[in-house]
C-alpha cells in the first residue's frame, strides 16, 4: 500500500553511542522527509532528499536516500540527551499529502 | 515557534459533543493540513486545505469536518464525539502544496473525551 515502514519501532542507547533508524518503500519515491517530535511537542521538518543515493549531513545526523529511492536512513554520531524524541520519516501521497511512517523513539541514558 | 497557531490546546469534553479546533498557519502559508496522532496509530493525515478549497482526505471520519477561511484560518469539526477520538489533533501548513512541501506544525490540540 501506500505505507512506510520505520524500524526499529524503539531504540534506548547510552549517550555517546550511535543511532540509526531505517525507513522503507514497497515503492519508488520521489522525496522523503524526516521529522523530529521530542517528547511533549509537535513534529519538527529536519531534511528533504530527493536524488538517488543523495547524503545530507547536519552536525551529527547523517541521512541518506537509497539508491534505488526505496529507502532512506537516519544515522546520529554520539548520541545526546538532546536527541531524544521520535523520529518520521514521511513520504509523499497520491494526493499530494505526506504519509508518515510510525517513527522511531528514542530515549538516551546519559 | 513553528508561526502555526492552535486554539485551544487542551480540551476536555465528553462523548457525544461537538468541538471545533482552530489553526492558523505561518505568514505566507496557503496549505493547511490536519493529523490525528494516538498512541498507536502514529500521525494519520486527515484532509489538506489550499488556498480556501479541499485538496485531499485521508482517513476522516464522517463525523469529522473541517474549512479553511478567505483570511487562511482553518477549522477543524469534530462531533458526536466517541472516546476513541481522544489524541492529539495537529495542524500544519506549508507554502503550496504538494509531496515536496516541507511541513510546519502547531503545538497541537489534546482532546480528551470523558
Amino acid at each position: 500500500g501506500q505505507q512506510v515502514m520505520q524500524i526499529p519501532q524503539y531504540q534506548h542507547v547510552q549517550e555517546g553511542e550511535d543511532f540509526t533508524t531505517y525507513c522503507n518503500s514497497s515503492t519508488t519515491l520521489s522525496n522523503i522527509q524526516w521529522y523530529k517530535q521530542r517528547p511533549g511537542g509537535h513534529p519538527v521538518f529536519l531534511i528533504q532528499l530527493v536524488k538517488s543515493g543523495e547524503v545530507k549531513k547536519q552536525k551529527r545526523l547523517t541521512f541518506q536516500f537509497g539508491e534505488a529511492k526505496k529507502n532512506s536512513s537516519l544515522h546520529i554520531t554520539a548520541t545526546q540527551t538532546t536527541d531524544v524524541g521520535t523520529y518520521f520519516c514521511a513520504k509523499g501521497g497520491s494526493q499530494g499529502n505526506l504519509i508518515f511512517g510510525k517513527g522511531t523513539k528514542l530515549s538516551v541514558k546519559p | 515557534d513553528s508561526g502555526v497557531t492552535q486554539t485551544p490546546k487542551h480540551l476536555i469534553t465528553a462523548t457525544g459533543q461537538r468541538v471545533t479546533l482552530r489553526c492558523s498557519p505561518r505568514s505566507g502559508d496557503l496549505s493547511v493540513y490536519w493529523y490525528q496522532q494516538s498512541l498507536d496509530q502514529g500521525l494519520q493525515f486527515l484532509i489538506h486545505y489550499y488556498n480556501g478549497e479541499e485538496r485531499a482526505k485521508g482517513n476522516i471520519l464522517e463525523r469529522f469536518s473541517a474549512q479553511q477561511f478567505p483570511d487562511l484560518h482553518s477549522e477543524l469539526n469534530l462531533s458526536s464525539l466517541e472516546l476513541g477520538d481522544s489524541a492529539l489533533y495537529f495542524c500544519a501548513s506549508s507554502v503550496g502544496w504538494g509531496e515536496s512541501q516541507p511541513q510546519h506544525f502547531g503545538d497541537g490540540t489534546r482532546l480528551s473525551i470523558l
